[in-house]
């Protein structure tokens, strides 16, 4: 029961374009939400995140948004970089305090 | 100032062995959680400890066992290994219940 879905598994990317990774999910007790990048060999690192009460949460070149009726979220990359490559997984939290995870979506940032 | 260090960072065993995993949280922080994450795959939820005390418990049989040591230090114990055991577990340390810092991961590999 995948209650974090990422259905992209790949996305290719021109430099300097808008990077859009979608994340939807199907438990209503989800009441926050995380972006993780990962590179090989090493762990998931903290990019964004967004509480349940908003739409909309921005840092520098990263912007989250949440559609909660629809419950959709996506990452917003703008201008994408070469460094951006990588794995990034959406996450969620639901008053437990345990992360459940996406899949992942490879990003490929083409120079 | 230190992250979460996790120990060791590559592990080979056989089936049928037993395997401690090690990790030292973010100076401060008092809670722990560990993840497994199988290739192709998101992270995915074993235990959470919090002041010593077992806070959570994913969907893993009684062969996984973890603790948490009063300096906030955390073990991961695995007895009985199987091959379907090999993946990168990760570690994650937070100070409040939204953020969560991870670990390197230790690869481990059942033969």
């Amino acid at each position: 029961d995948q209650q974090v879905k990422q259905n992209s598994p790949s996305l290719s990317v021109q430099e300097g374009r808008i990077s859009i990774l979608n994340c939807d999910y199907t438990n209503s007790m989800f009441d926050y939400f995380l972006w993780y990048k990962k590179y090989p060999a090493e762990g998931p690192t903290f990019l964004i995140s967004i509480s349940s009460i908003k739409d909309k949460n921005e840092d520098g070149r990263f912007t989250v948004f949440l559609n909660k009726s629809a419950k959709h979220l996506s990452l917003h990359i703008v201008p994408s970089q070469p460094g951006d490559s990588a794995v990034y997984f959406c996450a969620a939290l639901g008053g437990n305090e345990k992360l459940t995870f996406g899949t992942g979506t490879r990003l490929t940032i083409i120079p | 100032d230190a992250g979460v260090t996790q120990s060791p960072t590559h592990l080979i065993k056989t089936r049928g062995q037993h395997v401690t995993l090690r990790c030292s949280p973010i100076s401060g922080h008092k809670s722990v959680s560990w993840y497994q994450q199988v290739l192709g795959q998101g992270p995915q939820f074993i235990f959470q400890y919090y002041e010593k005390e077992e806070r959570g418990r994913g969907n893993f049989p009684d062969r996984f066992s973890a603790r948490q040591f009063p300096n906030y230090s955390s073990e991961l114990n695995v007895n009985a290994l199987l091959l379907g055991d090999s993946a990168l577990y990760l570690c994650a340390s937070s100070f409040v219940s939204t953020g969560y810092t991870f670990g390197s991961g230790t690869r481990l590999t059942v033969v």
